[in-house]
């Protein structure tokens, strides 16, 4: 068990209202990851962070901003949420040469978000 | 910008024989491997195998291998002796020219069939 959770694990909301997910790890590690997922398309990178307070964008960052805090927190805010938005939403960390030498990520459960 | 391929979107296969699952990326850097994540209909994102890009021979866990081929960037997985709970959807995931991060494909969802 990586230690990962992500909270709410289901939310509705409506357009325009702010959302923040939450993810918190357990294990230290420097690196942490949200993924939005959608048919047809896999995962798709929005934030990811090396550190606290370090973020950097990844492939679909529009319309979302992240903070990092502690080391164990890694927030991910919708300032204005839209339709286009309803994903479902995994965070990760990455365990530095956990396999053979690898950097895997390791996934939190999921959050479904529906934005009306 | 990084590009991963997975051009089967559903595979059927049989209880109890193999499958292989394609894979192709395009990468201008591959220092970093290959990895392979399953999701069942649970949801949860779990990884499979890691091939490295310099390793010598394919990567094998269990009845999960890689059909590796460097020059044609591809990297296919095979699943041996398909089990029920095979069925699942499959990403490939390459990091894109550096180690902080992970491109995936589109994702094959696997059925086995009994």
């Amino acid at each position: 068990d990586a230690g990962i959770t992500q909270s709410p694990r289901h939310k509705v909301t409506e357009t325009g209202t702010p959302v923040t997910l939450r993810c918190h790890q357990t294990e230290n590690h420097r690196y942490m990851y949200w993924y939005r997922q959608d048919p047809g398309h896999g995962l798709r990178l929005i934030h990811y962070s090396y550190g606290v307070k370090d973020t950097d964008k990844g492939e679909v960052s529009d319309g979302y901003s992240v903070s990092r805090s502690k080391t164990e927190d890694f927030l991910l805010t919708l300032e204005s949420a839209t339709s286009s938005q309803t994903s479902v939403y995994f965070c990760a960390i990455r365990a530095s040469g956990a396999h053979s030498g690898a950097n895997v990520l390791t996934f939190g459960a999921g959050s479904r978000l529906t934005v009306l | 910008a990084q590009k991963i391929t997975q051009t089967q979107p559903g595979m059927f296969v049989q209880e109890k024989e193999a499958v292989t699952l394609d894979c192709t990326y395009d990468t201008s850097d591959p220092s970093y491997g290959l990895f392979w994540y399953k999701q069942p209909s649970s949801g949860e994102m779990i990884f499979l195998i890691y091939q490295g890009s310099y390793d010598q021979q394919n990567a094998t866990e269990g009845r999960y291998s890689l059909n590796f081929q460097k020059a044609r960037k591809s990297a296919n997985l095979v699943i041996s002796a398909s089990q029920l709970g095979d069925s699942a959807m499959y990403f490939c995931a390459v990091p894109p020219g550096s180690a902080r991060q992970l491109t995936f494909g589109s994702g094959t969802q696997l059925t086995v069939l009994p």
